[in-house]
């Protein structure tokens, strides 16, 4: 079956520009990650969504970061005002719900900020 | 911070080695999962072990999990080529998903 997307696969913005990053979740799955990757490091999180419950945004590095879940399904990721150091991939991730939580990743959206 | 830790960083073995990768944490955990990355995009599951489990085999892959000491392994025997790849280790507890900072495998043929 389909497996999680993620658009678009690279994007390259001006610094300050604002964008958006979008995750297909597998259908069905009521549990979404996003996570950002810089280059040669671990996975670092950055919110998580379950099923209808107030998402935990505790990872979310500034304001500047935000992400929305439509529907319970489509999540996209918004970085305004877009800084180098944003330039990383940014992976998105979900999984059924239940106490074991196993993880289905996206190829990821690379983001170069020049 | 919570985050998990795998050592080694990096690890550089010849084909038909085994490689061993160790992981540890920092919270009660309901489970530990590894997963594989290649080439910096999206990972993908191994195994899982849970938190009542002590070993877990699967294919060439084996899993052990010491509660006691907050850590785990992964060995990967008669290690190939194919098996390059960054190993990363994360842990569940409440709604949280910690990942480490991986551990980087080079097998040489």
């Amino acid at each position: 079956g389909a497996g999680v997307s993620q658009s678009p696969s690279n994007k390259v913005t001006e610094k300050g520009k604002d964008v958006e990053l979008r995750c297909d979740p597998i259908s069905g799955h009521t549990a979404l990650y996003w996570y950002r990757q810089s280059l040669g490091q671990g996975l670092e999180f950055l919110i998580y969504f379950q099923g209808n419950s107030a998402p935990d945004k505790s990872g979310l590095p500034s304001d500047r970061f935000s992400a929305e879940r439509t529907g319970g399904s489509v999540s996209t990721l918004t970085i305004q005002r877009t800084q180098q150091e944003d330039s990383a991939v940014y992976l998105c991730a979900s999984g059924p719900s239940g106490e074991y939580r196993e993880q289905y990743f996206g190829p990821g959206t690379r983001l170069t900020v020049t | 911070s919570q985050q998990g830790e795998e050592d080694p960083q990096a690890l550089s073995i010849q084909e038909g080695e085994n490689a061993t990768m160790n992981c540890s944490y920092k919270t009660s955990i309901n489970n530990l999962q590894w997963y594989r990355q290649n080439s910096g995009r999206g990972l993908v599951h191994l195994i899982l072990i849970r938190s009542n489990e002590r070993e877990k085999h699967s294919g060439r892959l084996r899993v052990t999990l010491d509660t006691s000491k907050k850590s785990s392994s992964l060995l990967i025997t008669a290690s190939r080529a194919a098996d390059t790849a960054s190993y990363f280790c994360s842990n569940t507890g409440g709604f949280k998903t910690i990942f480490g900072a991986g551990t980087r495998l080079f097998v040489k043929a």
